[in-house]
């Protein structure tokens, strides 16, 4: 069974400095990996995936996040942190044959001005 | 122009009754699922169907019954409410049942079961 872990329910960054979500997963084989956001009060909003290709994958407001093979990881970040991006931050894989994702546990990320 | 919309956003009512959420997606997508995010925000996969057919059915109680009439709602139908009950239920859809095929998100409806 895969599994997902994010490290740290809760992360405080300061406006302008950089963002680090930690992922890491567990699977026989390497997964499909996304994150999702979510802002308060409502859905999730696909940030980005990496399916297969280049391991450097660029999504939606500034973020990025890089499969790591070696390390089972697929850590998010983004350079500089704006008062916009408080929320909470969802890793989440999907087997190649599969389409049932699974979730980590969540990271809220607060921004301090 | 709402992609996925779920009602009622907010559901409250009491232990022993029936009760319905409704979704609906206006992507022209294939398959919809039912999430349910429990008060630790974990977020787990309860029911998947694709063309009107179910696919996934994660060990959920026969309590929930999804039904899907057409390719573009799928409503979960709840009886006999218990307190476990309460949560945030998210529907999503995607174009089909692939693993590539990224899945859209209604904005919830957060249920209280008193």
């Amino acid at each position: 069974a895969q599994s997902v872990t994010q490290l740290g329910s809760h992360v405080s960054v300061s406006e302008g400095a950089l963002v680090l979500l930690r992922c890491n997963y567990s699977s026989s084989v390497p997964p499909y990996l996304f994150w999702y956001v979510q802002y308060p009060n409502q859905g999730l909003q696909l940030l980005l995936k990496y399916t297969t290709g280049a391991t450097l994958v660029k999504g939606i407001n500034g973020f990025e996040a890089e499969f790591k093979k070696s390390e089972t990881s697929f850590h998010l970040t983004k350079p500089s942190a704006h008062m916009s991006d408080a929320a909470e931050y969802f890793c989440a894989v999907i087997k190649a044959a599969g389409n049932k994702l699974t979730f980590g546990g969540g990271t809220r990320v607060l921004v301090k001005p | 122009d709402t992609a996925v919309s779920q009602t009622p956003k907010y559901l409250v009512t009491q232990m022993g009754n029936d009760k319905s959420i409704k979704c609906e997606q206006n992507l022209g997508h294939d398959t919809m699922y039912w999430y349910k995010q429990d008060s630790k925000k974990f977020l787990k996969i309860m029911f998947s169907y694709n063309n009107k057919e179910l696919i996934i059915n994660e060990t959920v109680p026969n309590r929930f019954s999804p039904k899907s009439p057409d390719k573009a709602h799928l409503n979960l139908h709840i009886n006999s409410l218990e307190l476990g009950d309460s949560a945030v239920y998210f529907c999503a859809s995607s174009l089909g049942e692939g693993a590539t095929d990224t899945q859209y998100f209604g904005p919830g409806t957060r249920l209280t079961v008193l």
